[in-house]
């Protein structure tokens, strides 16, 4: 079946253009995941939704950063502004509900020049 | 900030061998789970055992969960080449969120 996919895979952007991430999850999965991996690192928490619900927003950043999932399915991050320290890739995972385990998307590989 | 931490950081074998990985994480959790990841590529799931579990077994994969010492172990027998990847363990506690240690690379050389 089909796993959790991401557009675009890779993106260039500018410092101080806008950009946003997609993340499509699994069917029928309730919860979804953001995370940022910085290069040689392990990925750290940015925020996640039950449903549409956004529950935990925590590990954002800065408030350039934004998230939404709004008919409880695909999600959007949104990034605003882009500094060169948001250059990492962005992963996206979804899972069947909380406790359970999450599946990871190939991920967002995003350069800010 | 980042819970677990990984033992060794890098690990070079010989394809046939056994690899033995370490986790030690600081809080309490609801389960741990392991993932692969290839070289510019996505998280694989391995393994997730619960709090509530010491070992569990998925085909060459076997883990071990010691939440006295708060540490995991993930062994995976008869190495392949294929198995040349990191490999990152995962805490999750009450609201799901994982904390991920910073991995180890590991080399399985042919």
């Amino acid at each position: 079946g089909a796993g959790v996919s991401q557009s675009p895979r890779y993106k260039v952007a500018k410092r101080g253009q806008d950009v946003a991430l997609r993340c499509d999850p699994i069917s029928g999965h309730v919860s979804l995941f953001w995370y940022q991996q910085a290069l040689g690192q392990g990925p750290e928490f940015l925020t996640y939704f039950q449903n549409e619900a956004q529950l935990d927003k925590s590990g954002l950043p800065s408030d350039r950063f934004f998230a939404e999932r709004p008919e409880g399915s695909v999600s959007t991050l949104k990034i605003q502004r882009t500094q060169q320290e948001d250059s990492a890739v962005y992963l996206c995972a979804s899972s069947l509900g909380l406790g359970e385990t999450q599946y990871f998307g190939p991920g967002t590989r995003l350069l800010v020049l | 900030s980042q819970q677990g931490e990984e033992d060794p950081q890098a690990l070079s074998i010989q394809e046939g061998e056994n690899a033995t990985m370490n986790c030690s994480y600081k809080t309490s959790i609801n389960n741990l789970q392991w993932y692969r990841q290839n070289s510019g590529r996505g998280l694989v799931h391995l393994i997730l055992i619960r709090s509530n579990e010491r070992e569990k077994h998925s085909g060459r994969l076997r883990v071990t969960l010691d939440t006295s010492k708060k540490s995991s172990s993930l062994l995976i027998t008869a190495s392949r080449a294929a198995d040349t990847a990191s490999y990152f363990c995962a805490t999750a506690g009450a609201n799901s969120k994982l904390t991920f240690g910073k991995g180890i690379t590991l080399s399985v050389r042919p």
